[in-house]
């Protein structure tokens, strides 16, 4: 298994150019997220998904999109990006949420806004 | 809503010492799990251990042990014998009903 996968590695965006995070994994896991973490911070929640179809808000929403239209994949589309969303990227998955399971996370992304 | 704090912003040991870590947290659920996730310089994050709330036995995972206090909603880890590989950030997290808070993270370094 690859686990979870996240393309690309690392992004420079111009202030208002789109762009979207893909991440897939591959584990049949029906729970996925989306965190951001900031330098020095810990991970804030942006989106989660609990299966194909639906999805949720986290903590810190405003300027992103998410779509899950298959359990593997859940892309997190960034619209008109804005310098404060230079953060880290990590994709999530799980078994279950709400649970004693552990997430499983992508390797990130890193994303600059310039 | 959940929320984590982590006190202590930067930590170091020696070399075969034991250090501990602290968190705590607050929560408005009734059932829920608590972690420590690890992350190296990799960024890669990997779970170090794990407690179920409704459980008063301390989660123990070789080196790694805590200290859950629910009353005092305290889960502090302790890392015995410590390694030069087990300088990384630590997070200390709380899982609810759908999602997962994290602290702001210790950055713990071990030196030889």
């Amino acid at each position: 298994n690859a686990g979870v996968t996240q393309t690309p590695k690392f992004r420079i965006l111009k202030i208002g150019q789109s762009m979207t995070l893909q991440c897939a994994q591959d584990m049949n896991h029906n729970y996925m997220y989306w965190y951001r973490q900031d330098p020095g911070m810990g991970l804030k929640l942006i989106y989660y998904s609990v299966g194909a179809g639906i999805t949720d808000k986290g903590e810190v929403p405003n300027g992103y999109n998410v779509s899950r239209s298959t359990t593997e994949d859940f892309p997190l589309r960034l619209e008109l990006a804005a310098p404060s969303q230079t953060s880290v990227y990590f994709c999530a998955s799980c078994t279950t949420g709400g649970s004693f399971y552990e997430q499983y996370f992508g390797p990130g992304t890193r994303l600059t806004v310039t | 809503a959940q929320t984590v704090t982590q006190s202590q912003p930067e930590m170091s040991v020696q070399e075969a010492e034991t250090v501990t870590l602290s968190c705590t947290y607050d929560t408005s659920e009734n059932n829920y799990y608590l972690f420590w996730y690890k992350q190296p310089p990799s960024r890669q994050m990997i779970l170090v251990i794990r407690q179920e709330a409704y459980k008063q036995q301390n989660a123990t995972e070789n080196r790694f042990s805590v200290n859950f206090q629910k009353a005092a909603k305290s889960f502090s880890l302790k890392i015995s014998d410590s390694q030069l590989g087990d300088t990384a950030m630590y997070f200390c997290a709380s899982s609810g009903d759908n999602d997962m808070r994290f602290g702001a993270g210790t950055r713990l370094t071990v030196k030889p």
